[in-house]
């Protein structure tokens, strides 16, 4: 098994850019969640679904979308890039909701 | 309000000297409190999950201890393969979000 992959690794946006950020697991996990990490605040949860056609919002959703249309994709999309957005984005994936969390190795955002 | 904070922030550590780590916690209703550990420049790995307050699990040189505010992470003899930082997350019942706090970075020299 891949477990939880990302991509790409590192990206660099300029203002007003859009992207999207892939995660990919292999699992067949329900859960899958999308955090940000920031320098002395740990991590904070953007979006997560617990499952195929299912999202919901966590702390910070503002400028995120997501979507999951299967149960081993779920993509992050920027809208209109902020600098503010500039951070390490992680994927996670659990099996059902009280168990452990997967991640994948993060993408370091950049936004100019 | 949910509430997770880890401390101290930072902690350096003589090879072989054991310490403590220390999360407390707000949270009606908790589900399960998790450790994590995590590499620069890699996602956080899964160290343990305590469910009630007395639990107590181990693996190698680390143990993990649960009450009803707080947990602990007791090094015992580190390696300096053990630096990294440490995060704990908590989750409640009927609720699907997980919240971690700012972990804590853990230094042992040897």
């Amino acid at each position: 098994n891949a477990g939880v992959t990302q991509t790409p690794k590192f990206q660099v946006l300029k203002t007003g850019q859009s992207m999207t950020l892939q995660c990919a697991q292999d699992m067949n996990h329900e859960y899958m969640s999308w955090y940000r990490q920031d320098p002395g605040m740990g991590l904070r949860l953007i979006h997560y679904s617990v499952g195929a056609g299912i999202t919901d919002q966590g702390e910070v959703p503002n400028g995120y979308n997501v979507s999951r249309s299967t149960t081993e994709d779920f993509p992050l999309r920027l809208l209109s890039a902020a600098p503010s957005q500039t951070s390490v984005y992680f994927c996670a994936s659990t099996r059902g909701f009280a168990n452990e969390q997967f991640f994948g190795p993060g993408t370091r955002l950049t936004v100019l | 309000e949910d509430q997770v904070t880890q401390s101290p922030e930072a902690l350096r550590l003589q090879e072989g000297e054991s310490s403590s780590l220390n999360c407390s916690y707000t949270v009606s209703g908790l589900r399960g409190l998790f450790w994590y550990r995590q590499d620069p420049g890699k996602g956080p790995e899964f160290l343990f999950t305590l469910y009630s307050a007395g639990e107590e699990k181990e693996k190698e040189r680390l143990k993990a201890t649960l009450t009803k505010k707080e947990s602990f992470l007791h090094i015992t003899a580190p390696k300096p393969e053990d630096s990294a930082t440490y995060l704990c997350a908590v989750q409640r019942y009927n609720f699907n979000k997980f919240y971690f706090g700012s972990g804590t970075k853990l230094n042992v020299k040897p």
